[in-house]
């Protein structure tokens, strides 16, 4: 399977503050990986997929980039909705699998 | 808009049946390939199993292949569920998905998804 780990796993930052964090794969998956949001208590929604690509409706602060086995998920100025955790996924190989996860919350 | 809600979860006894079902609306449910994805409490996100439309390609994850079974009713617009033998680990929220798949050499996997509902918690307990 492959492995797909998150860093950092949790990071505080303020209103207006460029966000970024990691995902790294186990093994090259090209650009099959996306990106999830998952507020508490809500399901997850899909933000970027095929690493770079922005969902439809999808706001523009929110950018993904990478290939191979490094990607990054940057938000260029944090706003309150924003906090949540953040998952990538990849889909180059079943199973697919997700990282562990960053969660975003406020300084 | 797509809808889906998720029904059936609940406290299970470990090794009986469950069957969890998803509704789905707002769209052609036929045309779409349908997921399950699970969440432990506290936990990151597993894919569970994949139905494409047509239900030409099933995949499970090998943590529940051999006691899960997916299955969709496209007359009814739901997916399906399956859970026999449920362990203590199988706890989580079964969150029903509409995805797109990717297609290579011949095949068509399950690649993202796109639409979620709410889910639907089961706990395996006795």
């Amino acid at each position: 399977d492959i492995q797909m780990t998150q860093s950092p796993s949790s990071l505080s930052a303020s209103v207006g503050d460029r966000v970024t964090f990691t995902c790294q794969a186990s093994q090259d998956i090209s650009n099959h990986l996306n990106w999830y949001q998952q507020k508490p208590g809500k399901a997850p929604k899909l933000l970027i997929y095929d690493a770079s690509n922005l969902e439809t409706g999808v706001p523009s602060r929110f950018r993904g980039s990478g290939s191979g086995t490094a990607f990054t998920f940057t938000i260029s100025s944090l706003q309150p909705e924003d906090i949540a955790t953040y998952f990538c996924q990849q889909y180059d190989n079943l199973p697919l699998t997700f990282g562990g996860g960053t969660r975003v919350d406020f300084k | 808009d797509v809808q889906l809600v998720e029904s059936g979860g609940g406290l299970v006894e470990p090794g009986t049946s469950l069957r969890l079902s998803c509704a789905a609306s707002g769209f052609t449910f036929s045309s779409f390939n349908m997921n399950w994805v699970r969440q432990a409490p506290g936990k990151g996100l597993e894919w569970v199993s994949t139905i494409s439309s047509s239900s030409n390609y099933i995949y499970y994850a090998d943590s529940v292949k051999g006691r899960f079974t997916i299955s969709r009713d496209d007359a009814e617009n739901s997916l399906y569920l399956q859970m026999n033998s449920p362990r203590a680990d199988d706890t989580a929220i079964y969150y029903c998905a509409r995805g797109a798949l990717f297609c290579s050499g011949g095949n068509c996997y399950p690649k993202y998804f796109q639409h979620w509902g709410q889910g639907t918690l089961v706990i395996v307990s006795s």
